[in-house]
């Protein structure tokens, strides 16, 4: 059974602070890697993806990729109230029939003003 | 890029009778679709999966008679409730994924039976 394991939280921060959430993942094979935000009563957004191996930044987020420890991070710098959401990691995983992509079950963030 | 549309967004229905959500994307082309359901509080529930022009594969737990799923083309596809009842009330997520392996996700559908 492939697994993308994530802390369920709730994860705390002070605005202004760094967040940083963390997941692992089971498939050894996998390839590509995504962190979705989700609004309570939204639809997850897709915010980050990741390939190889480092760090990718894209404005206050950063995605961390180890393959080698099966770890994928996101880190959020400068913390707003408004990043309060569950942040979902994703791990496409091969197989047969083709890729499926398999989602944690997300981490509740809660950024305090 | 990536826009996804659902609809409707929320649908109240009587108990027995059928709702269609439709699904498309708009500026990219989905060889894959996939449905989600997810409940107050709960993660995501992965229902079916539909490739264009195949028929779906529903996960388990899932009745293939009940959750009609059609992908007729690489923009739309659509999930039919039939015969709804109580139960079947949730939030019903479309997810599109692209030739590049990306999945993005609909807005949802809100769907409540009386």
């Amino acid at each position: 059974q492939k697994e993308v394991e994530q802390n369920s939280g709730p994860l705390s921060v002070p605005e202004g602070a760094i967040a940083s959430l963390n997941c692992t993942y089971s498939d050894r094979g996998s390839q590509s890697f995504f962190w979705y935000r989700q609004y309570s009563g939204k639809s997850p957004e897709l915010i980050m993806s990741i390939y190889s191996n480092g760090d990718k930044e894209d404005g206050r987020f950063t995605a961390q990729l180890n393959k080698a420890s099966q770890y994928v991070s996101l880190l959020i710098r400068d913390s707003q109230p408004s990043d309060s959401a569950t942040y979902l990691c994703a791990v496409n995983s091969g197989g047969t029939g083709g890729f499926k992509t398999i989602f944690g079950a997300g981490t509740r963030l809660f950024v305090k003003a | 890029g990536a826009v996804v549309s659902q609809h409707p967004s929320w649908v109240i229905c009587k108990s027995g009778t059928s709702v269609k959500i439709e699904c498309r994307s708009l500026d990219f082309q989905a060889t894959t679709m996939f449905w989600y359901r997810q409940f107050p509080k709960q993660s995501l529930m992965l229902m079916a999966t539909s490739n264009e022009g195949s028929k779906a594969t529903y996960e388990q737990g899932v009745e293939k008679d009940k959750f009609l799923i059609n992908h007729a083309s690489l923009t739309l596809s659509t999930l039919t409730v039939t015969s709804a009842h109580p139960e079947d009330s949730s939030f019903y997520i479309c997810s599109p994924r692209t030739t590049q392996e990306t999945q993005y996700f609909g807005p949802g559908t809100r769907l409540l039976v009386l």
